[in-house]
């Protein structure tokens, strides 16, 4: 089964702290990508990060930065010196293709409120 | 920079009233995909479409949806007898190829009374 989990519902921080979402995934496919996507108030997706599956190196972008490790099939994304405008649910997802049609599946998204 | 747009922004309907929702892929995608997301709740996928014909659907796809390309920029979402359940976001996306990246829209947000 394809499946994404998201264990915290809502986090709380105080602006300037560091934060760490948590997004485990299962899969049987060997070839996968994974993502992440923040949902403001106003209820777009915007996407964050693309990452294959046979890349594991880390990636930075600018206060971003992903930890993905296929050993514990995680990949967990950290927000550096947080504000206000992060403020937003963020959703983990897998892109999974049985058909040999791709579709994204899920998680059930973290809610982070940054309070100044 | 392409961008998927969708229409309208928003939607209000009486329960058991057809909805059209509209979408229009980026120009050069092929490939295009439905999701929907209740309030509150994770963003789930509905069907993906290609080459005029759909190429995977989810349970919660059943016959009261239906999705059409009607020309060659429209991609639309059409529910005929809309329930209080089917309020929800929905979200539009298109892809250049078949594991390409898909781009989605803004949403249409749908309130069923």
């Amino acid at each position: 089964a394809q499946k994404v989990t998201q264990a915290q519902t809502e986090i709380s921080v105080v602006e300037k702290e560091d934060v760490t979402l948590d997004c485990v995934y299962e899969t049987r496919d060997t070839t996968y990508y994974l993502f992440w996507y923040k949902q403001p108030p106003s209820g777009e997706l915007v996407f964050l990060i693309r990452r294959n599956s046979f890349d594991e190196q880390n990636e930075i972008s600018g206060r971003y930065s992903w930890n993905f490790q296929k050993s514990t099939s995680s990949f967990n994304f950290t927000i550096t010196a947080s504000q206000v405008v992060d403020s937003a649910v963020y959703f983990c997802a897998l892109e999974v293709g049985n058909t040999g049609f791709q579709k994204l599946v899920f998680g059930t998204g973290t809610r982070l409120l940054v309070s100044p | 920079e392409p961008e998927v747009t969708q229409t309208p922004s928003h939607q209000v309907t009486q329960m058991g009233q057809e909805v059209i929702l509209r979408c229009v892929p980026i120009s050069n995608h092929l490939y295009f995909y439905w999701y929907r997301q209740i309030l509150g709740q994770k963003v789930e996928f509905l069907v993906s479409f290609y080459n005029n014909e759909i190429s995977e659907k989810s349970e919660i796809f059943d016959d009261q949806f239906s999705v059409e390309r009607p020309d060659g920029s429209n991609f639309t979402l059409k529910i005929r007898s809309t329930k209080l359940e089917d309020s929800a976001m929905y979200f539009c996306a298109s892809s250049a190829d078949r594991a390409g990246e898909q781009f989605f829209g803004p949403g249409t947000r749908l309130t069923v009374l």
